[in-house]
């Protein structure tokens, strides 16, 4: 069974603070990928990477950074929380070329005051 | 105009009921269609895909796709309060690489 872990289920964060998000997966997956989810706007992609140290923006990447040092890991970064960040975020990985099944985490609700 | 779009609901339906969740698109070039279940506070979790036309069938659920009209739908059949969710629709294709497109989400509430 495919797990893909994040580190918070709950964040709360001062607009300003720098936030990293983690987000673990234990099949060997090449892509990592991470959203952020809000009501009536499904999922947005932020960032993606298909191998280690590689990194691709997504849809909306201002305001975030990510990191992938290793395989299994994938941290997005919050450089300056604002307000406007207060979001579900969600982590998935997928093997490579397989676009049908991203397997997500868990998700990290961060609130920025 | 949004590449996938899906209407929010909330749809509520009795128990045992018959459900059709539905997405439109706009690029032709979609080849991959998902459905993706999520639970409230969860993540969402991967129900069925199909690869270009036709159904396909997995115990009460059904997966369709009708790329003429640019329209695909899940069905579950016999309802449980337990498929009480949100329903994600997701494509991709050739140009997108490794990347999902996601349509808003439907609600489904399941009344025993």
């Amino acid at each position: 069974d495919v797990k893909v872990t994040q580190s918070s289920r709950y964040l709360v964060k001062r607009t300003g603070e720098k936030v990293f998000l983690e987000c673990v997966q234990d099949m060997d997956h090449e892509n990592m990928f991470w959203y952020r989810q809000d009501p009536g706007l499904g999922l947005r992609l932020i960032y993606f990477s298909y191998d280690v140290k590689m990194k691709e923006k997504g849809d909306i990447p201002e305001g975030y950074s990510v990191s992938r040092e290793k395989k299994e890991r994938f941290s997005l970064i919050l450089e300056s929380a604002s307000t406007n960040q207060t979001s579900m975020y969600l982590c998935a990985s997928t093997e490579g070329g397989r676009v049908e099944t991203q397997y997500f985490g868990p998700g990290t609700r961060l609130l920025v005051l | 105009q949004k590449e996938v779009e899906q209407d929010p609901g909330p749809l509520s339906v009795p128990e045992g009921a018959i459900v059709s969740l539905n997405c439109t698109y706009s690029n032709s070039a979609f080849q991959y269609f998902m459905w993706y279940r999520q639970y409230s506070r969860k993540g969402p979790e991967l129900l069925m895909y199909t690869y270009s036309s036709g159904n396909k069938e997995d115990g009460r659920f059904t997966a369709q796709v009708d790329k003429s009209s640019k329209y695909i739908s899940l069905f579950i059949r016999d309802s449980q309060p337990s498929d009480s969710a949100t329903y994600l629709c997701a494509m991709s294709g050739p140009e997108y690489g490794n990347k999902l497109v996601f349509g808003a989400g439907t609600i489904l509430r399941v009344k025993s």
